[in-house]
């Protein structure tokens, strides 16, 4: 079974421009979650996507930010109009229940953003 | 979720056991505590959960106090490939959902 898969790796943007990050949930899994680690910092929360629905985007910054979980296709973390305070890795997790007592979220390798 | 308290790192020799404490004296009686870990450049990987009896799997032991205040998570026989982060979260279970708090863990060294 292939596990959550990331792309791109790696990506380099510039000021202004758009990085969109893509995450495909392990088979069979319908949960998605997005984390952020800045530099020498924690992982961060930032959303969880079922299919078609955001069900928590507390963690999203409020601004140029957005995900989605289409019903055909991988999730999408769009950043617009990047700045290098975005500089960060993302990971995607995914699990098959929504609830994690089941214990174990599936996290991907990352998307690691540089903005110049 | 309950505030954990960690070492900031730990040191260990391949073969070694290596017991890594973990601090939540503020744990509610519904959370599970939930241990991952951090490779180098890699995601977070699910280690281990419990909620008030030890637990064993193929990666590694949990033992949690009788009073849940605090557990540890050990390694039976260390590996350079242990060598990590590792993130000890208490975390409602049942309806909850993947929204971990990842604090900022023990830097696991491990020496050949």
């Amino acid at each position: 079974n292939a596990g959550v898969m990331q792309n791109p790796r790696h990506l380099v943007r510039r000021r202004g421009q758009e990085a969109r990050l893509r995450c495909s949930p392990m088979k069979g899994h319908s949960h998605v979650y997005w984390y952020r680690q800045l530099p020498e910092e924690g992982l961060k929360f930032m959303v969880y996507l079922q299919k078609e629905n955001i069900i928590d985007e507390s963690g999203m910054p409020k601004e140029r930010f957005s995900a989605e979980f289409p019903k055909e296709g991988p999730s999408i973390l769009r950043i617009q109009q990047v700045v290098r305070g975005d500089s960060a890795a993302y990971f995607c997790a995914s699990s098959l229940h929504g609830g994690s007592d089941t214990g174990e979220l599936f996290f991907g390798e990352g998307s690691r953003l540089t903005v110049l | 979720d309950a505030k954990t308290t960690q070492p900031n790192s730990m040191e260990s020799n391949e073969e070694e056991p290596v017991h890594l404490p973990c601090n939540h004296s503020t744990i509610s009686g519904t959370d599970y505590i939930h241990w991952y870990r951090q490779l180098p450049s890699q995601g977070p990987e699910y280690v281990i959960h419990g909620l008030t009896s030890n637990v064993n799997n193929r990666m590694a032991s949990l033992a949690i106090a009788e009073d849940r205040k605090s557990s540890t998570l050990i390694l039976h026989r260390a590996t350079l490939r242990d060598a990590a982060v590792y993130y000890c979260i208490p975390h409602a279970g049942g309806t909850s959902y993947g929204k971990l708090t990842f604090g900022q863990g023990t830097i696991l060294t491990v020496h050949p």
